[in-house]
């Protein structure tokens, strides 16, 4: 089983939807929990964090759900420019990634 | 503030060759973390080093190694290329020393290697 398990997608979205990513972690013991934005061809950069009591940056909105060992990532009102892939990562000693999961938002 | 560099931007090698890829981490950060991303496939963690030394590794064969010199720059050295071994390369660092603090890692553009 993977550590960091992702729906692979693709989402392809109109401009303005809602659209929720989920995530799935198999280490307990992970501390800290992280959202990637990949662009093709391009190095992954942070997007946000996840705490505990979930938190929310614009449009984007993360939460944690330890005891399911859970991470979901929600973007609402999707731009154009939210087309990328969404990398999940759970960090104990190091960071672990997921495969990602490729989001086109479309016109 | 410079970000994380890396060098050579492209290479291209033969099976069997040896190649040496380059990273600078952000002024101040202590840690360098090496992934591997295959085409269409996640980061794989490769290695990471944190004040010169090896702090842990991935599940990859020991012919990929590394180090890190006291400027805190480091190197990948991959032997004996496979043509698995094609890749995007990314190096990352980050100012704590993993297991604690939140900070998160910077990642370079990366180093694309095709073995031909």
């Amino acid at each position: 089983r993977k550590e960091v398990e992702q729906d692979p997608g693709p989402f392809n979205v109109p401009e303005g939807a809602t659209v929720a990513f989920n995530c799935t972690y198999s280490n307990s013991a992970s501390q800290s929990f992280f959202w990637y934005r990949q662009d093709c061809r391009k190095e992954p950069k942070l997007l946000m964090s996840v705490y505990s009591s979930g938190n929310e940056d614009g449009r984007f909105t993360a939460q944690l759900n330890r005891a399911s060992q859970y991470i979901s990532l929600l973007i609402r009102d999707s731009k154009l420019s939210d087309s990328a892939t969404y990398l999940c990562v759970v960090k104990r000693n190091d960071m672990r990634f997921g495969a990602g999961t490729r989001l086109t938002v479309k016109p | 503030e410079a970000g994380v560099t890396q060098s050579p931007t492209h290479l291209i090698k033969t099976r069997g060759q040896q190649v040496t890829l380059r990273c600078s981490p952000i002024s101040g950060h202590t840690s360098v973390y090496w992934y591997q991303q295959a085409l269409g496939l996640g980061l794989q963690f490769l290695l990471w080093y944190d004040e010169g030394e090896e702090r842990n590794r991935g599940n990859f064969p020991p012919r990929f190694s590394g180090r890190q010199f006291p400027n805190y720059s480091s190197e990948l050295n991959v032997n004996a290329l496979e043509l698995e071994d094609s890749a995007l390369y990314l190096c990352a660092s980050s100012r704590d020393r993993g297991g604690l603090g939140v900070t998160e890692q910077f990642f370079g553009p990366g180093t694309r290697l095709t073995v031909l």
